[in-house]
């Protein structure tokens, strides 16, 4: 099992580009979520689902989308990047919230 | 808002020492997860203590929670130069709410 995928490892853009950071897991959970790390600040929720078809907002939803269409993949959109949103993110699936999550190794996005 | 902060935010001691972090929390919980990151890794599970335990072990670890004071402590016993790394606490408030919120972590060196 790979267990938690994410694509890419590292990023650049520029300000008012958009992109899709990718996370896909091989375990069947039915929980995937979405956080970001900066420093200082520990790690931040932005969206989760708790399945298919089932996203809902975290602690800093803002300037984000999700879907989940299949179990497996949890995409994370940018939809006009700014300089407030670089910073380190991690994906994470477990079968819920109040369990054993799993993370991903971590995209590292610098929005110029 | 974070639903657990740690304490100390940062914590150096020698090898072979034991090394203690806490973690106190908002809102009652369904159970309470420690977690550890590696620098520029993902986070890794390590242990999760549910709200009717008071103390769990695992290897050299050990953890208590007190639901009463809302807190909990992480107590790594004969620590090693590996367990150099951060740690953080992670709640869901009860309800099943799907959020699992995390602290802003301790940063445990241990010097060889």
């Amino acid at each position: 099992n790979a267990g938690v995928t994410q694509t890419p490892k590292f990023q650049v853009l520029k300000t008012g580009q958009s992109m899709t950071l990718q996370c896909a897991q091989d375990m069947n959970h039915e929980y995937m979520s979405w956080y970001r790390q900066d420093p200082g600040m520990g790690l931040r929720l932005i969206h989760y689902s708790v399945g298919a078809g089932i996203t809902d907002q975290g602690e800093v939803p803002n300037g984000y989308n999700v879907s989940r269409s299949t179990t497996e993949d949890f995409p994370l959109r940018l939809l006009s990047a700014a300089p407030s949103q670089t910073s380190v993110y991690f994906c994470a699936s477990g079968r819920q919230a109040r369990e054993k999550l799993f993370f991903g190794s971590g995209t590292q996005l610098s929005v110029l | 808002s974070q639903q657990g902060e740690e304490d100390p935010q940062a914590l150096s001691i020698q090898e072979g020492e034991n090394a203690t972090m806490n973690c106190s929390y908002k809102t009652s919980i369904n159970n309470l997860q420690w977690y550890r990151q590696n620098s520029g890794r993902g986070l890794v599970h390590l242990i999760l203590i549910r709200s009717n335990e008071r103390e769990k072990h695992s290897g050299r670890l050990r953890v208590t929670l007190d639901t009463s004071k809302k807190s909990s402590s992480l107590l790594i016993t004969a620590s090693r130069a590996a367990d150099t790394a951060s740690y953080f606490c992670a709640t869901e408030g009860s309800g099943n709410t799907g959020k699992l919120i995390f602290g802003q972590g301790t940063t445990l060196q241990v010097k060889p």
